[in-house]
């Protein structure tokens, strides 16, 4: 089955830095890369995601990109706020079955 | 987004009895569920996933006799923990997908407490 590996599993930077998190995946046959955010005490959310179709997709302060021979895809937060402070899922799935890795948690300082 | 409710969001009970959890998809068919156990400051493990009107598939190590997992409609998916432990104390969270597009949505969580 699809093992999803995720990079670091802590990161802390300062505010208006920038911010990179790293997965990758094992099945080559993965199709959906989702990142989902999960601010304290409530449900993850999903912030971008990216399909095997395409290499790079952006919105806004954040952009995600995806090397498929690699097998690997990370997440960038660009100019990072307080308020990005949270953890950091990323996922790979084909049809219904997704895993998730194992988190990142983000800290931006002040 | 399409919105999941889970219920209910905390619970306390004792040892040895057993817990419901609901998770229901509001505004779309979810012909998908995952039910997830989270630890403190830990990931997401996935404990099964489950198909609208067949059985869950669960994951290694999670033992099915003790976490039943029933979807029988499109939009509600039940686990109910059986003769509840303190180690079973846990946040549950579900997540659910629909037939049409691959987004998965999560439900707000339990917070479950066996004393």
């Amino acid at each position: 089955g699809e093992n999803v590996e995720q990079h670091p599993s802590t990161l802390s930077v300062q505010e208006g830095d920038s911010a990179v998190i790293k997965c990758t995946y094992s099945d080559s046959a993965s199709n959906y890369f989702p990142w989902y955010k999960q601010e304290l005490g409530k449900r993850p959310q999903l912030i971008i995601d990216i399909r095997s179709n395409v290499g790079e997709k952006k919105d806004q302060r954040i952009a995600v990109t995806l090397n498929k021979t690699a097998k690997h895809f990370s997440l960038h937060i660009t100019e990072t706020q307080p308020e990005d402070s949270a953890v950091y899922f990323c996922a790979a799935s084909i049809g219904h079955d997704m895993r998730f890795g194992a988190g990142t948690r983000l800290t931006v300082k002040p | 987004g399409a919105v999941v409710s889970q219920h209910p969001s905390w619970v306390i009970c004792k040892s040895g009895t057993s817990v419901k959890i609901e998770c229901r998809s509001l505004d779309f068919q979810a012909t998908t569920m995952f039910w997830y156990r989270q630890f403190p400051k830990q990931s997401l493990m996935l404990m099964a996933t489950s198909n609208e009107g067949s059985k869950a598939t669960y994951e290694q190590g999670v033992e099915k006799d003790k976490f039943l997992i029933n979807h029988a409609s499109l939009t509600l998916s039940t686990l109910t923990v059986t003769s509840a432990h303190p180690e079973d104390s846990s946040f549950y969270i579900c997540s659910a997908m629909g037939q049409a597009n691959t987004e998965a949505f999560f439900g707000q969580g339990t917070r479950l407490t066996v004393v």
